[in-house]
């Protein structure tokens, strides 16, 4: 069966430049959600897109900025990066109208140097 | 707010054993409850759910039921073996418009031969 897809799935950055992280959700699922897990933490819910539209809205810094896109993919734009912006994020699909079930990506793993 | 408390680990068991991790929340209305499971390495996979007071998820051997007058889901495997050793992260999801995944801490579990 279908996955989510992430890419890349490693990105090593040093302080203050740009990332674009970028998820590609299962096949008919149109809403996508982007968490980021620190070493050793529990994922934390970043924010989320329903129909190309802004659904929710975690603790996403004012430098991070994501979009969903025509065929549902999602990109996740990073900018003025700092060395606590390294982790793990994972991008989420799920289908609308039933028990909205997350599916996860195999995540990027970000490192800022 | 939402949160989720979970036993904190590692947790060590031999083959075989009996398998139980704690997991008590708190949430407004009548939240999802999830057990999800990371292997190293990987990204989060879904390993039970359940939606309403009462129901019990179950799969792979894992069973949970969620159990509103103790606002807990905790998570049980009769007979556990190497091959589950990963963390396990309880999680809930609000609804009602809102669909984001609060996890708890995670609890490393670690099987022995």
């Amino acid at each position: 069966a279908a996955g989510v897809i992430q890419s890349p799935r490693h990105l090593i950055k040093e302080k203050r430049e740009t990332a674009t992280l970028k998820c590609y959700p299962i096949p008919r699922h149109d809403t996508v959600y982007w968490y980021q897990q620190g070493p050793g933490q529990d994922p934390q819910f970043l924010i989320s897109f329903y129909e190309k539209m802004q659904s929710d809205k975690g603790s996403i810094p004012d430098r991070f900025s994501a979009q969903q896109f025509s065929d549902y993919h999602s990109e996740l734009n990073m900018s003025s990066l700092e060395l606590g912006d390294s982790a793990l994020y994972f991008c989420a699909s799920s289908p609308s109208g039933g028990s909205y079930e997350q599916y996860f990506g195999p995540g990027t793993r970000l490192t800022v140097t | 707010g939402n949160s989720v408390t979970q036993m904190e680990g590692p947790v060590t068991l031999s083959e075989e054993a009996f398998l139980t991790i704690n997991c008590t929340y708190t949430a407004t209305g009548y939240p999802s409850l999830f057990w999800y499971v990371q292997y190293p390495g990987e990204g989060l996979q879904l390993l039970l759910k359940a939606t309403k007071a009462d129901d019990k998820g179950s799969n792979k051997g894992f069973e949970a039921t969620y159990r509103k007058e103790t606002t807990s889901f905790h998570l049980e495997k009769g007979s556990v073996q190497v091959s589950d050793s990963a963390v396990y992260f309880c999680a809930l999801m609000r609804g009602a418009g809102s669909y984001q995944l609060t996890f708890g801490k995670g609890t490393k579990l670690s099987v022995i031969p």
